[in-house]
């Protein structure tokens, strides 16, 4: 099985600050047809099903603020909010969807300071 | 719109069963596959179980093998996980999700979930 290890647990920055949240998967995810990592960050508000914001490592979904980015080296994959607003306080989790099981990171707090 | 609703949650002895339903609507179901996630109170995120867009295959975490089912009923626009043999670790919020594509692993929308409490 592919393990997603995710840092950190959690983190709490002030509104407007940048907040950043790795994922380092336990082998390579490069699915072939396309070049891409099959890395997908999603993000979970309390009470709330999870929603999906970037899929292929970087690739934002419509409709999810250009603040959200993603990025990648390898194995080790970044969720960055540029700008942190309130409404972006939430769970952030990274899931890989390269191979069955597929495996989530253990997920990362993000509260405002 | 998409929309996914689970039903069928509730509370049950170790050792029994449950079936989960999903109903979807607004888009084509039969061209997706689907998903069963579940996350136990206060947890991460567990994927559970995949299902191809003609059912033709399945797969699904080890903890589960053997004792849960997907299945679908594309007539009815309807997803189903038969739980059986049920223990205290399966207790969760279990969630519904749809694949990108007819085989798709990626979950691009979920349900609002059901919860399984299973407790003596």
């Amino acid at each position: 099985d592919i393990v997603m290890t995710q840092s950190p647990d959690s983190l709490a920055a002030s509104l407007g600050e940048r907040a950043t949240i790795n994922c380092k998967s336990s082998q390579g995810i490069l699915y072939s047809a396309n070049n891409k990592n099959s890395l997908a960050w999603f993000q979970q508000k309390p009470g709330q099903p999870p929603k999906l914001l970037i899929s292929w490592a970087s690739t934002r979904r419509s409709g999810v603020p250009d603040r959200f980015s993603g990025s990648e080296s390898g194995t080790d994959f970044t969720l960055t909010i540029s700008s942190l607003q309130a409404e972006d306080v939430a769970v952030y989790y990274c899931q890989q969807y390269y191979s069955t099981p597929l495996t989530f990171g253990g997920g990362t707090k993000v509260e405002i300071k | 719109q998409v929309q996914l609703v689970e039903s069928g949650g509730g509370v049950v002895q170790p050792g029994e069963s449950l079936r989960l339903s999903c109903v979807a609507s607004g888009f084509s179901f039969s061209n997706y596959a689907m998903h069963w996630v579940r996350q136990a109170p206060g947890k991460g995120l567990e994927w559970v179980a995949l299902i191809r867009s003609d059912g033709s295959n399945k797969y699904n975490v080890d903890s589960v093998k053997g004792r849960f089912t997907i299945s679908r009923d594309n007539s009815k626009n309807t997803l189903y996980l038969q739980m059986n043999i049920l223990r205290p670790e399966d207790t969760a919020v279990y969630y519904c999700a749809k694949g990108t594509s007819s085989g798709g692993y990626l979950c691009d929308f979920w349900g609002q979930g059901t919860l399984v409490t299973v407790s003596s």
